[in-house]
């Protein structure tokens, strides 16, 4: 299993500024992913984040906006820049799948809203 | 891209029936998830299903793979407050040197009781 810490769990921001959200695993996993979920709806992927190699995009996200960094199998940052209310969503970090479980976990997202 | 379809999106039942959501994809899937995200949380992974008619059991909870591996079900008997959530059903796929989950949009269960 695998336990992640990830901060902030919420935050109010004005527009233009940049939020960085961080999670931290008590293990080492090779897989990280970033979500974004609108309340009621499904996740959707943001990228997944391998340490050592650059971030993986999904279609409609890109790196200038959502900056990601994985300096360690333990640790990972997403940035959202110059933000709009149109970021306000819930953040997810998850790992998986790992060693003899495809099982994957979550943190306890971080509810930003863009004011 | 692949894609997979959760019917119902909602289901409104009374405590203590039965409930039942369905997951379909166009392609054969490898293996199948489920997890649940009750109202505020994160999801929770529930079962993984991997072989052709596959079915698991926990406690209320029946989890069946079809044997064409497209389709897949969870089945709560007598449901309970406790039940309340969304149900996502979501496979891991191949996508180049990596593997992502497909999520399905998710089934609303709402339990009165």
């Amino acid at each position: 299993s695998a336990v992640i810490s990830q901060k902030p769990s919420r935050d109010i921001c004005q527009r233009g500024t940049s939020l960085t959200i961080q999670c931290q695993v008590d293990s080492q996993v090779t897989m990280m992913f970033w979500y974004r979920q609108q309340p009621g709806q499904s996740l959707t992927l943001i990228a997944t984040a391998n340490q050592g190699s650059e971030a993986t995009y999904e279609s409609g996200f890109v790196i200038d906006k959502f900056p990601i960094s994985r300096p360690n199998l333990t640790f990972s940052t997403l940035t959202v820049s110059n933000m709009s209310p149109e970021d306000s969503s819930i953040y997810l970090c998850s790992v998986g799948p790992g060693r003899g479980s495809d099982e994957a976990f979550f943190g306890q997202g971080t509810r930003l809203t863009v004011v | 891209g692949q894609q997979v379809m959760q019917i119902p999106q909602y289901q409104h039942v009374q405590e203590g029936e039965d409930f039942t959501t369905y997951c379909n994809s166009s392609t054969t899937l490898s293996n199948i998830q489920w997890y649940k995200q009750r109202p505020g949380g994160h999801p929770v992974f529930l079962i993984q299903l991997v072989k052709s008619g596959e079915v698991k059991k926990q406690k209320r909870l029946t989890f069946q793979f079809g044997e064409a591996k497209k389709n897949s079900s969870l089945h709560i008997t007598a449901t309970q407050t406790t039940d309340v959530g969304t149900y996502f059903c979501a496979p891991w796929t191949h996508a180049g040197n990596n593997r992502k989950l497909i999520w399905g949009l998710g089934t609303s269960l709402a339990v009165n009781p």
